[in-house]
């Protein structure tokens, strides 16, 4: 157990529609990151979120949004839904400071969004 | 452009033998090498990592090799059990880096 909670676990949406997933982050943990693993293929950066502030972002249109709010959770908006949003996001919590390891990130277990 | 990608999708072991997961690299400016292990239904879990001026780091029942000429990294599992069926995943990031770029994964079958 990573201490790292995701809500809904699946969900159906529809295209054009929109989605809230929610994460919160491991006792601590002061930085969030989210990812889309589409089936079969890796984890990718979708943007991290420290001190409430986006704080880097990957190759993800605008309409895919977050928030992190003063008890470090976080949330995903996705507005507009198309087919190809259908993956699993991954909610991921990091603590920044001396002494961590820049890539051990402890994941939730995902939210798993199927659009129709 | 920046990759992480691996030889073998599928790698069948029996129970007791020793794995070797391979992964290709392109982005030679990474400060951190890491393996991530994903099991059904999860997220994906840290199990090691490796700095880019080393070339071997070892864990518990775990190696992982680091070939900076050849841009390659390998993870070594001995004595692999059940327990290690999973998909595993190489990734890479900067030492002040705020993203993992993952790979596309390897699926190990450990056969009884």
């Amino acid at each position: 157990e990573t201490g790292v909670t995701q809500s809904p676990t699946h969900l159906i949406k529809t295209r054009g529609q929109q989605v809230t997933l929610r994460c919160s982050s491991q006792s601590g943990h002061n930085t969030v990151s989210w990812y889309q693993q589409a089936l079969g293929q890796g984890p990718q950066f979708i943007f991290q979120y420290y001190r409430e502030e986006e704080n880097g972002r990957g190759n993800f249109p605008p309409r895919f949004s977050g928030l992190q709010f003063p008890n470090y959770s976080s949330e995903l908006n996705v507005n507009a839904l198309e087919l190809d949003d259908s993956a699993l996001y991954l909610c991921a919590s990091s603590a920044r400071g001396s002494g961590r390891k820049p890539g051990e990130l402890f994941f939730g277990e995902g939210s798993r969004l199927t659009v129709l | 452009g920046e990759s992480v990608g691996l030889h073998l999708p599928t790698l069948s072991v029996q129970e007791g033998d020793n794995s070797i997961i391979n992964c290709a690299y392109s982005n030679s400016a990474s400060d951190y090498f890491i393996w991530y292990k994903q099991e059904s239904g999860k997220g994906p879990q840290f199990i090691i990592d490796i700095r880019s001026n080393m070339d071997k780091r070892q864990g518990q029942r775990v190696t992982v090799l680091l070939n900076k000429t050849v841009k390659h990294l390998s993870l070594q599992i001995a004595a692999t059990q059940p327990g290690d069926s999973a998909v595993y995943f190489c990734a890479e990031i900067k030492a002040a880096g705020n993203k993992l770029t993952f790979g596309g994964g390897t699926r190990v079958l450990v056969k009884p």
